[in-house]
């Protein structure tokens, strides 16, 4: 049973370019989750997407950044228009149901030159 | 304004010796906590939770404890070795905190370096 699947595994985008990062759950998860942890810096939150709904966008920044999750194929984490200070590690999660525990992929590094 | 607090970003222990991590909350709306365990350049890897129902979960050399009227949860480790060299994160949620349950609110994070 294969983990969660991020890819890339490391990103290099320009300012202003788009940035598309992939995360396949867990088979049997229907429940995902991405965060983004900077330097030094604790894993922070961002959105929470059961299948084809986005349960809880709180920690997600209001403009250049969306997420989706299809019924079909990989949950998608879109930045648009990158800035230097979107470089980061982004991690995603997925979990069977909502209160239990959740298990992390191994990242996309983001980085903006 | 932070929610979960690790206030030591490092600790160092020797090898068969017991390890102690620890993390306090602010948020009493919280109902779940879970530690995290992280190598570099990898994603966190669940180690062990425990509910607010409960004051003590263990599950072989790890235990956590909750005290939730200091509104503090530590983590033991124990004897501790080598391999458990790593950055571990303290991560809380709740039902009806604010956010989802979904939604895992984490410390800045221990680093643990155990010397042979």
């Amino acid at each position: 049973n294969a983990g969660v699947m991020q890819n890339p595994r490391h990103l290099v985008r320009r300012r202003g370019q788009e940035a598309r990062l992939r995360c396949s759950p867990m088979k049997g998860h229907s429940h995902v989750y991405w965060y983004r942890q900077l330097p030094e810096e604790g894993l922070k939150f961002m959105v929470y997407l059961q299948k084809e709904n986005i349960i809880d966008e709180s920690g997600m920044p209001k403009e250049r950044f969306s997420a989706e999750f299809p019924k079909e194929g990989p949950s998608i984490l879109r930045i648009q228009q990158v800035v230097r200070g979107d470089s980061a590690a982004y991690f995603c999660a997925s979990s069977p149901q909502e209160n239990t525990e959740a298990f992390f992929g191994q990242g996309t590094r983001l980085t903006v030159v | 304004d932070q929610q979960v607090k690790q206030n030591s970003p490092s600790l160092s222990v020797q090898e068969g010796r017991i390890s102690i991590l620890n993390c306090d909350y602010t948020n009493s709306m919280f109902d779940y906590f879970l530690w995290y365990k992280k190598y570099p350049a990898e994603g966190p890897t669940f180690l062990i939770s425990i509910s607010s129902i409960k004051d003590k979960n263990e599950d072989g050399r790890f235990t956590v404890f909750l005290n939730k009227s200091a509104k503090h949860l530590s983590l033991h480790i124990v004897p501790s070795q080598p391999g458990d060299s790593a950055v571990y994160f303290c991560a809380a949620s709740g039902k009806n905190y604010g956010g989802s349950q979904g939604n895992l609110i984490f410390g800045k994070g221990t680093k643990l370096s155990v010397k042979p």
